[in-house]
Order: structure tokens, then sequence, then C-alpha cells
């Protein structure tokens, strides 16, 4: 397996504009997992799904972020309008639902000008 | 919900010499203890984890100590190398896909020559 595949792995954009940001989780893992790392914040959880259905998005800073997994196989997050204090890494991952293991993502490094 | 606290934020040590971070959690029901590494500009990846049937286990130089009374664990790294150098997390979750890992805010490890 190619493991948690994320795009884009870069993204530069200006105030204002819609970004959205990709997964793909490991085949056959049934949770999954949107994280956003900064320096002042460390690695937040900002939503999680279990075989698709949203459990927990109680992280997810404001409305103008969502996330949707309309699959087993694919999920996006959402930011509109973005801000610069959006500038973040965003980590996709997902759970092995054997060992409890949690699979990252390579991250998708956003930067709000 | 799961509170994960985690000491020291940064920490330095000589080649060769040991490193121990320290973690504790407060949700009793919570049985699934990994840490994860990420190094610069990486991922986090798991390299241990321990489970709270046993105290302890060990890989290598690796080793991860359990105190469920206490309600804290430990990782030790022993002759340590340059190549630990990187922030290590703890996480906290109940077994079972469908919780969430519950991550401490990191240890940065810098091993000097």
């Amino acid at each position: 397996d190619a493991g948690v595949i994320q795009s884009p792995r870069h993204e530069v954009t200006e105030m204002g504009q819609e970004v959205t940001l990709r997964c793909k989780p490991i085949s056959g893992h049934n949770s999954l997992f949107w994280y956003r790392q900064t320096m002042m914040r460390g690695l937040e959880l900002l939503i999680y799904f279990n075989n698709n259905v949203p459990i927990d998005d109680s992280g997810m800073p404001e409305d103008r972020f969502s996330a949707k997994m309309p699959n087993a196989s694919f999920s996006t997050l959402k930011i509109q309008p973005s801000e610069p204090r959006d500038s973040a890494v965003y980590f996709c991952a997902s759970r092995d639902r054997n060992t409890g293991e949690l699979f990252f993502g390579e991250g998708s490094r956003l930067t709000v000008l | 919900g799961e509170n994960v606290e985690q000491h020291p934020s940064t920490l330095s040590v000589q080649e060769g010499d040991s490193a121990v971070i320290k973690c504790t959690y407060s949700d009793s029901a919570s049985n699934y203890f990994p840490w994860y590494k990420q190094e610069l500009g990486k991922r986090p990846q798991l390299i241990i984890d321990i489970r709270s049937n046993v105290g302890e286990k060990k890989d290598q130089r690796i080793a991860v100590t359990l105190n469920k009374t206490a309600k804290h664990f430990s990782l030790h790294i022993t002759e340590t190398q340059p190549e630990d150098s990187a922030v290590y997390f703890c996480a906290a979750s109940v077994a079972g896909t469908a919780s969430k890992l519950t991550f401490g805010t990191g240890t940065r490890l810098q091993v000097t020559l």
C-alpha cells in the first residue's frame, strides 16, 4: 500500500481564497483524522470520521472550515475564506482497525498571504 | 475528554547518554499509549506503543513504561545518537478505531556530539 496520500503537498494562496485539501486513507482503514500542526499550537485534532461518518468535529476552528468523507477512500478539508492565521501543515491520518496504529500522510503545507 | 500532558518540552543530551520523556493522562479508560517521532519536515511516525495489560515494552534502544495507577507513561532512549534528534509525541486512547488519539504537546530532543 502507498500509505496515506495527501494533496497538494504545498499550497500558497491569498487571503479570502478557498482552499481544498485532499486525502486518500490506507485501504481497509475505517477511521480518518484531520490534524493541523503549527509551532504555537502543536498537533491539533480538527475532525475525525469513522466509517465515513463525522464523529467529533469539536476541533474545527470555526465555520470557515468544513470536512467531508463521501466514501471510504476519499476525504476533503475545505477552508473558505482562508486567512493568514490558517497557515499551517495539515495532516491526514488513518487508523488500523486491528492494531490501533495511526498512519499519517506527508502533510499539506498551507501558506495564506 | 482525555487530557495528555508531556514533559519536558525540550531536552538536550550528549550522544551516548539516555533520554527520558514523561507523559500523564487523565482518562482511566485509556488503554493504548503510542509514541510518535517526527523528524524535521516529516510526518509523525510510530516508534513504539504499549497497552495497559503490560507495564514495560522494549525495542532495541527504546523502551516504554506504563503506570496505570498513577496514570503516567514514559519513553526511554538509551545510547542516544544524532539521528534520534526529533520531536517526540506521546498519545493516549481507548482501544478501538472509533476513538481518537489525544496527543501530548511534544518534546524536542536534541542529541549533541
